[in-house]
Parts: C-alpha cells; sequence; structure tokens
C-alpha cells in the first residue's frame, strides 16, 4: 500500500531555529514529491515540487530534500519566524505526470516569538 | 491571475439532503482534482478530470457523489443524498498539462461540509 508518513504530528520551536520537518513514503519509485503549507482554514500553498530525478530544490529560506533509496523527503527551514507557523503537508505522486498525490496528515509547526 | 476559487466556503445540510460543490480552475489548466479531508484523516484523492473527461475516479466513495466538468472549465461535485460521513473540508485543485510544463498542482481554499 502507497502510503505517506509525517511524524511528529506536531512541533514546537523558539523564533530562530533551524528546523527539519520529515516525511517518509513507502514505495520508492514516485515520480515527483510535493510539499505544501496549510494555514488555518486557507487552502493549501505549494511551497516547492521535487521530480524523482532531483535530489533537491530550494526557496528562499526553504530547501526540500528527496532520497529515494530510503523513502525519506526533509524540507528544512532556516532562521524560523513566527510566520511560518502553520500546518506543513507533503504529498507523493506516485502514479505519473499530473496524478493523484497521496497526502501524509501533515506536521503542525509553531513558532514561538 | 486568479487562483483556484471553489463556492460555498462553507455548507451546512441535514443527512438526507444533496448539496452541490462547484470549483473554477485556474484559466487555461486542464487537469482538475477534487480530494477530501474527514477529521482527523489525511487528504484523500476523489477524481481527476482532464479537460471535460474522467482521467481517474478511484477515490470516489459510493455513487452517491457525481462530478461533472462541463465543456471542460468549471466542476461541481454533488452529494445526494448526503450522510454524516461525508463532512469534511473538500479541495478541489488544478495543473497544467505535461506540455505546459508543469506538475505543481494549486488548490483553491476547499468547502467545509457539514452534515447533521
Amino acid at each position: 500500500k502507497q502510503e505517506v508518513t509525517q511524524i511528529p504530528a506536531a512541533l514546537s520551536v523558539p523564533e530562530g531555529e533551524n528546523l527539519v520537518l520529515n516525511c517518509s513514503f513507502t514505495d520508492s519509485a514516485i515520480y515527483n514529491l510535493q510539499w505544501f503549507r496549510q494555514d488555518p482554514g486557507k487552502g493549501l500553498t505549494s511551497l516547492l515540487l521535487i521530480q524523482s530525478s532531483q535530489r533537491e530544490q530550494t526557496s528562499g529560506r526553504l530547501n526540500a530534500s528527496l532520497d529515494k533509496s530510503s523513502g525519506r523527503s526533509t524540507l528544512y527551514i532556516a532562521a524560523s519566524q513566527p510566520g511560518d507557523s502553520a500546518t506543513y503537508l507533503c504529498a507523493v505522486d506516485y502514479t505519473g505526470a499530473n496524478s493523484k498525490l497521496t497526502f501524509g496528515k501533515g506536521i503542525t509547526l509553531s513558532v514561538r516569538p | 491571475e486568479a487562483g483556484v476559487t471553489q463556492f460555498p466556503s462553507h455548507s451546512v445540510i441535514e443527512k438526507g439532503q444533496t448539496v452541490t460543490l462547484r470549483c473554477d480552475p485556474i484559466s487555461g489548466h486542464d487537469n482538475l482534482y477534487w480530494y477530501r479531508r474527514v477529521m482527523g484523516k489525511e487528504i484523500k484523492f476523489l477524481l481527476h478530470f482532464v479537460k471535460e473527461s474522467k482521467q481517474d475516479e478511484s477515490g470516489m466513495p459510493n455513487n452517491r457523489f457525481l462530478a461533472e466538468r462541463t465543456g471542460g472549465t468549471y466542476s461541481t461535485l454533488k452529494v445526494q443524498p448526503a450522510e454524516l460521513e461525508d463532512s469534511g473540508v473538500y479541495f478541489c485543485a488544478s495543473s497544467q498539462d505535461p506540455q505546459g510544463n508543469t506538475d505543481t498542482q494549486y488548490f483553491g481554499p476547499g468547502t467545509r461540509l457539514t452534515v447533521l
């Protein structure tokens, strides 16, 4: 069964800390992996997409890595800020271009001032 | 450029009633998806349109759910009759065809459905 797991479910850190959010998936034959952010009551905002042939993607203070052999992806957030507080979701496309995404439950991040 | 929009933002209905959710994808996006998140669970795929055709409807829970995409533009998701377990947040997303250079799925704000 193709699943995506995100542990822990919640994380609280002080402002300024560098942090890593983990995502694991059960089948290494993925097409791509996408990280999203969701603010309370809002939709999902795409942060980064990593194709299966790529090892990492960067956008500002965010860096996402992909290790297919171990079935893991990490989202690194540098110098965290209170505005980074949100739920971060990892989603895997196991099938092919523009196909359905399989989501993890998400990690709710709280950055304390 | 406008993002994915969904209507209504919130719907409260009684068991047995019918509800229709609407999604307007980003203009020009061929691919449209419906997902659902029930309380305490992960977001799960319902179905995928390519233009007006259903590409994958493997996630539709049962025949009480009917999705359409008229003319390959907006889409509707009808639940008839609604049951208590249908409560949740229904998300719509859209993306471009591979020839359109991106696989990124762009999500709408969701419709929160409450069935009493």
